[in-house]
């Protein structure tokens, strides 16, 4: 089991660009998650989703940003129109399930130049 | 509105010391509790998960205890080591929050040989 796959590692986007950062969580994990990791901040939590539904994005922006889980292929999290301060750690996490554990990717290093 | 504290912010300590992280949250309504660890630069590895029906959790030199009454856990680490050298979080899944979980700020642990 390859665990939670995020890529790229790292993205360096420049201000006006677009972002597309990727998830692939475990093998029978239906619950995906998405949090962003602010330079020298906690943990904030984004979205929410499960197969083809958005279950709770109260912590994600109303505008520019948007996620996805596709009844095929891994979670995407897509951040138009980047700005500097959209340059964070965005962390993606899965698990099989409410009362289970999350399991974290090693994330995706904005920089927005 | 759940807030999890973690205290102390950072700790350093000389190896071999047994020692102790706390963590408090304010609403005590909780599903479960779960540790993490996060080196500089990577993703989150999960220590250990404590269901809110549970008191502790043991894992290797890792013990976590559980006062959900209290709103407070401590994750206890024996004989430590310079490779324990990490942050800890601390994150809670509250019963009114939905799927998501609050983070603390964590602790950042230093393990000098």
């Amino acid at each position: 089991n390859a665990g939670v796959m995020q890529n790229p590692r790292h993205l360096v986007r420049r201000r006006g660009q677009e972002a597309r950062l990727r998830c692939s969580p475990m093998k029978g994990h239906s619950h995906v998650y998405w949090y962003r990791q602010l330079p020298e901040e906690g943990l904030k939590f984004m979205v929410y989703l499960q197969k083809e539904n958005i279950i709770d994005e109260s912590g994600m922006p109303k505008e520019r940003f948007s996620a996805e889980f596709p009844k095929e292929g891994p979670s995407i999290l897509r951040i138009q129109q980047v700005v500097r301060g959209d340059s964070a750690a965005y962390f993606c996490a899965s698990s099989p399930g409410y009362n289970y554990g999350y399991t974290f990717g090693s994330g995706t290093r904005l920089t927005v130049v | 509105k759940q807030e999890v504290t973690q205290i102390p912010a950072a700790l350093s300590v000389p190896e071999g010391e047994n020692l102790v992280l706390n963590c408090s949250f304010t609403d005590s309504a909780i599903y479960n509790l779960q540790w993490f660890r996060q080196d500089p630069g990577k993703g989150l590895t999960s220590l250990l998960l404590i269901q809110s029906s549970q008191r502790e959790q043991t894992s290797g030199r890792l013990n976590a205890s559980l006062d959900k009454s209290s709103g407070r856990s401590t994750l206890y680490i024996a004989a430590s080591q310079p490779g324990d050298s990490a942050t800890y979080l601390c994150a809670v899944r509250g019963e009114t929050s939905g799927s998501r979980l609050t983070f603390g700020e964590g602790t950042q642990l230093t393990v000098n040989p």
